[in-house]
């Protein structure tokens, strides 16, 4: 089955300084990436749409500048949380749609847990 | 836009069947999706249906009626293992395909 890889699965930082997640899938081409945030019990928030070789597309009141989307290669993308504060901290979960297969199926990365002291 | 709605909780015994409901509401379907989550995990993607019907994937089937926009997530022969997240996820055609996923219903299986 298609693969998605996230990296890494916990990070631990200072405030201010700023953290770069990596979502790769691994045996497909993924023309669009998504990035998700999880607060505890609750649903998946999607935050943009990271499409290879374009700037992603945020949602509403997700801040662009704040969370730096790259999506380098068809099986690549990134995202740098700048300056992070603790409010950011959360789970932050990648996903990937095969570029030849059905649309609406999507494999998620492990997940990123990040904690902003 | 596009909205769905699943129960919180469902709670049932070891061996049981269970059925989980979803309506949504979409402008334009491609297709329903369900994923599994156990704490602390990422989800993992279940089951799919574009058309109407059941689709049987071992222990859990998915069923869609787009007249009623409606689907559910039927899960037999439940085991301990199977307590989890369950969310439902519709993606509307057109565009980028973003799927919107529903909050999520707790399964709490007990022995």
């Amino acid at each position: 089955g298609a693969v998605v890889s996230q990296h890494p699965s916990w990070v631990i930082c200072k405030s201010g300084t700023s953290v770069k997640i990596e979502c790769r899938s691994l045996d497909f081409q993924a023309t669009t990436m998504f990035w998700y945030r999880q607060f505890p019990k609750q649903s998946l928030m999607l935050m943009a749409t990271s499409n290879e070789g374009s700037k992603a597309t945020y949602e509403q009141g997700v801040e662009k500048d704040k969370f730096l989307i790259n999506h380098a290669s068809l099986t690549l993308s990134t995202l740098t949380v700048t300056s992070a504060h603790p409010e950011d901290s959360s789970f932050y979960i990648c996903s990937a749609s095969s570029s030849s297969g059905p649309k609406n199926i999507q494999y998620f990365g492990a997940g990123t847990r990040l904690s902003v002291l | 836009g596009q909205s769905l709605e699943q129960p919180s909780e469902v709670t049932a015994v070891e061996g049981a069947i269970v059925q989980i409901n979803c309506t949504y509401q979409t402008s334009g379907f491609y297709g329903l999706s369900w994923y599994q989550q156990h704490d602390g995990g990422a989800p993992t993607f279940l089951s799919y249906n574009a058309l109407d019907g059941l689709e049987e994937t071992g222990r859990f089937s998915s069923f869609l009626s787009r007249s009623d926009s409606y689907g559910y997530l039927l899960l037999q022969e439940l085991q301990m293992k199977d307590s989890a997240s369950y969310f439902c996820a519709v993606t509307a055609s057109g565009g980028s395909y973003i799927p919107t996923f529903g909050r999520g219903t707790s399964l709490i299986v007990h022995p």
